[in-house]
């Protein structure tokens, strides 16, 4: 199956500062999906992105599917942006999902 | 219209004992997941529904875990005996076909001690 790397594993920031999130996958997928998991343990989806570039507020994301990698972009982080973000890419019948980003955001 | 729901929330139970975790798709989606999310570590894929056969079973852990889709509406993800290392965040997702996004529920987490 497709292996899926996320960069970098942990993430701290101060308030108001931006961010890059990268995710790698070692073979073409079908679908990719951005989620957010917040302290709670919930699992939000931010972005179904399988190519091109999509905005939502502070949150933006790119998948360039040819080169196998997409990113999600976080401006003016805020404390309510902490937890963990997981990229997923759709494999043949399901979605596989990345190791993670751990995001802590100060004020 | 109303998201995945999973129940219960939270369940904390003695190792040896028998756990059944609930999952309600969003109305209309044939495609039901379970994944789950140990130690802090990655979420894994469990399991695939299409309606109410399994597509897809290879991500299940042993034959403790057994899970159903009766009817092809709700499921449920059966942990007998439970074992002290099953414990986690277990996922519930749901599309309405493969090229769709999947709509994950709040997760259920387990607790073996």
């Amino acid at each position: 199956g497709i292996q899926v790397e996320q960069s970098p594993p942990d993430l701290i920031l101060q308030e108001g500062a931006n961010s890059t999130l990268r995710c790698n996958f070692s073979d073409s997928v079908n679908n990719l999906q951005w989620f957010h998991q917040n302290p709670w343990g919930q699992l939000i989806n931010l972005f179904y992105i399988p190519s091109g570039t999509k905005q939502n507020g502070r949150l933006s994301a790119t998948t360039v599917a040819t080169e196998r990698y997409s990113l999600l972009y976080i401006s003016s982080s805020q404390t309510t942006d902490s937890g963990v973000y997981f990229c997923a890419g759709f494999n043949t019948d399901k979605l596989i999902f990345g190791t993670g980003t751990r995001l802590q955001v100060f004020p | 219209e109303a998201g995945v729901t999973q129940f219960p929330s939270h369940s904390v139970i003695e190792k040896g004992q028998t756990v059944t975790l609930r999952c309600d798709p969003i109305s209309g989606h044939d495609n039901l997941y379970w994944y789950r999310r140990v130690m802090g570590k990655e979420i894994k894929f469990l399991l695939h529904f299409v309606k109410e056969s399994k597509q897809d079973e290879s991500g299940m852990p042993n034959n403790r875990f057994l899970a159903e889709r009766t009817g092809g509406t709700y499921s449920t993800l059966k942990v007998q005996p439970a074992e002290l290392e099953d414990s986690g965040v277990y996922f519930c997702a749901s599309s309405l076909n493969t090229n769709s996004p999947l709509h994950f529920g709040n997760g259920t987490r387990l607790t073996v001690t």
